[in-house]
């Protein structure tokens, strides 16, 4: 059974930094690209960053560019989100999801809370 | 980027009635490779999205024939052939044909 449980989530202040984590099991985590997904407090979905297995190749969202870095290590089975430069904007429940360009998000985790906010 | 747009937002309907919801991309989601890279996703209340139709029209593990998908180049559609209760929550269609990947506003199904 695919699991994926995210970390990190909490209060920062605007500016500040977070990392979240995303353990997965049940799966060959190396062989599945991985992404991102968020959802602020009432709205919809928003795809924030995808990591291809190998952990070579990324994508981002123009809104996170060049403050958020997408990361894995396939030898912890983790998926990782550095978020610098926080603002009230990224306020969200922070999904992360297995990717492929087939099925797109195929399994999810139960998201964790990120709230920036002085 | 591709925008999709989803109708109706909301979506009152009768237990045991068929529901359905379009999906209009503002450019064709037809893929060099030839396959069209449309998925629909379900949101129950208080849950994380779920997976149900992926390529238009396949459904996903575990995921119930009262639901298809079917359209094709900028126009897609979800159906739900008889609602049950709990199919309530939010629908978002989800492109996949090329980066940023976009996500339709959502549809919430609610039983009247």
């Amino acid at each position: 059974e695919v699991q994926l449980l995210e970390s990190g989530g909490g209060l920062v202040q605007p500016g500040g930094s977070l990392r979240l984590s995303c353990a997965a099991s049940g799966f060959t985590f190396s062989n599945y690209a991985m992404s991102w997904v968020r959802q602020a407090p009432g709205k919809g979905l928003e795809w924030v960053s995808v990591i291809l297995g190998s952990g070579v190749n990324t994508f981002y969202a123009d809104s996170v560019k060049g403050r958020f870095t997408i990361s894995r290590d396939n030898s912890k089975n983790t998926l990782y989100l550095q978020m610098n430069s926080l603002r009230a904007e990224d306020t969200a429940i922070y999904y992360c999801a297995t990717y492929t360009r087939t099925r797109g998000f195929d399994y999810w985790g139960q998201g964790t809370l990120i709230t920036v906010s002085s | 980027d591709i925008v999709m747009t989803q109708t109706p937002l909301s979506s009152p309907v009768t237990l045991g009635q068929p529901a359905s919801i379009s999906c209009r991309s503002s450019q064709s989601l037809v893929h060099s490779d030839g396959n069209t890279y449309l998925s629909w996703l379900q949101q129950r209340p208080g849950q994380p999205p779920r997976l149900l139709i992926y390529k238009i029209s396949n459904r996903f593990s575990g995921v119930p024939d009262r639901f298809s998908g079917s359209g094709a180049g900028t126009d897609f559609t979800l159906k739900i052939s008889r609602v049950e209760a709990e199919d309530v929550g939010v629908y978002y269609c989800m492109q996949g044909t090329q980066f940023p990947l976009t996500f339709g506003q959502g549809t919430k199904v609610e039983i009247k």
